[in-house]
Parts: structure tokens; C-alpha cells; sequence
């Protein structure tokens, strides 16, 4: 068990609609990243927070979201849902920043849009 | 440019042998983290191993080893005496400064009985 809680597992919409993915981070980690894993696209990175403060973003499409809140769990919105969106979710957190620290990742939310 | 290449797809090893997955990188920055995660087919992402670029030595941790060659930027995993349990896809990863973790493609290992 990684300590990182991501909810829900599984989720299943239709397309247009938005959804909300939840992360809780490790006890103590201030740092919350969020990846999607697509059988064509491997795992792209989306979007770091840091104890509140988006620190960097990547390939993160405007319809999609996040914020981290003061006690330290993040969500990622996503919205105007296309089928291309369907994938696993995946959040992990890390303490801070170091090159030695690893991410340490939650189980993943498999969003399906149908 | 890629900066984390796994050239294996996929790879099928005969129970108990050991096991090189092979990954590259790319960078200029002096410091760096590279990292080794098991992904099972149930999807979780596993931490298995890390090596600094500035250490000495290789990683290991139990049955499993990082070659660390730093002058052809090269970080493969060993496994030693595999395991059924061990059939998974692995990614290699850099970590650069504060930021991301940037993985590579994956390979998929298949231990044989």
C-alpha cells in the first residue's frame, strides 16, 4: 500500500459530461502529481502542486483542471468529456521536490467515456 | 528527443533466470534521479529502485539491482532469479531538478514457467 488514496476506482460517463477525480496524498507529502496512462500515449505527466501551489504543468488540455486544498488532498476536474479522455488516472505524491525523492502513486482512476 | 528510452517492448525470461531490462536517458542537467516502477496487470504503479546521479555504487534492493553505466546514460534493471509474480510491465524514470518524473514507453516481461 502506497498511502496515496485515489477515489473512485472506476468511472463510467458519457461523453459532454465532467467528472471529478480525489486524491489524498501520503501523511506528509506536499507535493501531488497527477498522470494519465492511455494505451497510445503511455503515462503523460498533467499537472504538480506543491503544498497548495501549482508548481508545473504539462500536457494538460484546457478542459481539464486541478487544485490542491489547504489540507493537502487534490482533485482533477475534467470536463466536456471526449472518448479520447478515457484512460487511468493516475495521482502520486512525493514529500517535496528532490531528485531522490520517488513518486509514490495511488491505485488510479479508470475513467471510461462512452 | 526522448529523454527516457525503453527499447524492448516485450520480453519472455524461463522462470528463476535473471532478467535485464534495458533504459537510457537523456539529459544535461548534473543532477538526476532515476527510477524503476513495476505496473502488474491489476494497473497499480510500484516504486522499485532508485539511483542518484551522483552515487557511487549501484542501487540494489532485494532481487533487484540498477546497472548505473553514467557515461553511456544507461540505468537497466536486473532482476535476479525471476519469479511468476514478477510478469509485469516496468518503466524506467528521471527525475530532473524539482520537477516531474518523465518515464519511458514500458517493457513487458513475461516470466515463463
Amino acid at each position: 500500500d502506497s498511502g496515496v488514496t485515489q477515489t473512485p476506482k472506476h468511472l463510467i460517463t458519457a461523453t459532454g459530461q465532467r467528472v471529478t477525480l480525489r486524491c489524498s496524498p501520503r501523511s506528509g507529502d506536499l507535493s501531488v502529481y497527477w498522470y494519465q496512462q492511455s494505451l497510445d500515449q503511455g503515462l503523460q505527466f498533467l499537472i504538480q502542486y506543491y503544498n497548495g501551489e501549482e508548481r508545473a504543468k504539462g500536457n494538460i488540455l484546457e478542459r481539464f483542471s486541478a487544485q490542491q486544498f489547504p489540507d493537502l488532498h487534490s482533485e482533477l476536474n475534467l470536463s466536456s468529456l471526449e472518448l479520447g479522455d478515457s484512460a487511468l488516472y493516475f495521482c502520486a505524491s512525493s514529500p517535496g521536490g528532490g531528485v531522490s525523492s520517488p513518486l509514490h502513486f495511488g491505485n488510479g482512476t479508470r475513467l471510461t467515456v462512452t | 528527443a526522448q529523454k527516457i528510452t525503453q527499447t524492448q517492448p516485450g520480453m519472455f525470461v524461463q522462470e528463476k533466470e535473471a532478467v535485464t531490462l534495458d533504459c537510457t536517458y537523456d539529459t544535461s542537467d548534473p543532477s538526476y534521479g532515476l527510477f524503476w516502477y513495476k505496473q502488474p496487470s491489476s494497473g497499480e504503479m510500484i516504486f522499485l529502485i532508485y539511483q542518484g546521479s551522483y552515487d557511487q555504487q549501484n542501487a540494489t534492493e532485494g532481487r533487484y539491482s540498477l546497472n548505473f553505466q553514467k557515461a553511456r546514460k544507461s540505468a537497466n534493471l536486473v532482476i535476479s532469479a525471476s519469479q511468476l509474480g514478477d510478469s509485469a510491465m516496468y518503466f524506467c524514470a528521471m527525475r530532473e531538478g524539482l520537477l516531474k518524473l518523465t518515464f519511458g514507453t514500458g517493457t513487458r516481461l513475461t516470466i515463463i514457467p
